[in-house]
C-alpha cells in the first residue's frame, strides 16, 4: 500500500458526461501529480499540484482540469467525455517537488461508452 | 523536450536467469531517473531512482541500476529473477525544474516481462 488513495476503483460513464477523480495524497506529501495511462498513448503526465497551486501541465486536454484543496486532497475533473478518454488515471504524490520519490495511487479506470 | 526508449515491448527470461531491461532518454541535462514495475490491476511501485552522486543504485527486490551519460541509458539489471517478477516495467526520465526539483515524470512504453519455469 503506498498510502496514495484514490476513488472511485471504477466508473463507467456515457459519452458527453463530466466525471471527478478523486486522489488522497500520503500523509505529509505536498505534491500531487495525476498521469493517464493508456494503451495507445501510455502514461503520460497531466498535471502538478503542489501545496494547493498548479505547478505544471503536462499533455492535460483543456476538457480536463484539476485543482488541489487546502487539505491537500486533490480531484481531476473530465468534462464532456470521449470514448478516446476511456484509460487508467493514476494519482501520485511526494513530498517535494519531484526530487523526492513519487508514489502512486492504484489507479481509477475510468470506461467512456 | 524530454523523451525516454525503452526498446524491448517484450522479453522473456527463464527463472533464476539474469536480466537487464534497457532504458535510453533524451534530456539535455542531468534527468532524474526512475524505474517502476507494474503488476496487472496495480499501481506503480517506485523500484530505484538516480538524482546524482554513484552512478550504480540499488533498488528494492534485488534490482539495481547504472546511469551512463555518455551513453544515456539507465538499464536495469537483476542477476537472478523470481517468477514473481513478472511484469511490466517503466523507465521515467523527470526534468529538473530550474528552481530546484523535477517535474512530472516521462514514461516509456513499458517491457513486458514474462518468466519462464
Amino acid at each position: 500500500d503506498s498510502g496514495v488513495t484514490q476513488t472511485p476503483k471504477h466508473l463507467i460513464t456515457a459519452t458527453g458526461q463530466r466525471v471527478t477523480l478523486r486522489c488522497s495524497p500520503r500523509s505529509g506529501d505536498l505534491s500531487v501529480y495525476w498521469y493517464q495511462q493508456s494503451l495507445d498513448q501510455g502514461l503520460q503526465f497531466l498535471i502538478h499540484y503542489y501545496n494547493g497551486e498548479e505547478r505544471a501541465k503536462g499533455n492535460i486536454l483543456e476538457r480536463f482540469s484539476a485543482q488541489q484543496f487546502p487539505d491537500l486532497h486533490s480531484e481531476l475533473n473530465l468534462s464532456s467525455l470521449e470514448l478516446g478518454d476511456s484509460a487508467l488515471y493514476f494519482c501520485a504524490s511526494s513530498f517535494g517537488t519531484g526530487e523526492t520519490e513519487a508514489f502512486f495511487g492504484q489507479g481509477t479506470r475510468l470506461t467512456v461508452v | 523536450a524530454q523523451s525516454v526508449t525503452q526498446p524491448d515491448i517484450h522479453i522473456t527470461v527463464s527463472e533464476g536467469a539474469s536480466l537487464e531491461l534497457r532504458c535510453n532518454y533524451s534530456y539535455g541535462a542531468t534527468p532524474y531517473l526512475f524505474w517502476y514495475v507494474q503488476s496487472p490491476g496495480q499501481g506503480l511501485q517506485l523500484l530505484l531512482k538516480y538524482f546524482s552522486g554513484d552512478t550504480l543504485v540499488q533498488g528494492i527486490k534485488g534490482f539495481e541500476a547504472e546511469f551512463k551519460r555518455s551513453q544515456s541509458s539507465f538499464n536495469l539489471r537483476k542477476p537472478s529473477v523470481h517468477w514473481s517478477d513478472a511484469a511490466e516495467y517503466f523507465c521515467a526520465v523527470g526534468a529538473r525544474l530550474s528552481g530546484g526539483g523535477a517535474d512530472g515524470l516521462t514514461f516509456g512504453k513499458g517491457t513486458h516481462l514474462i518468466i519462464q519455469p
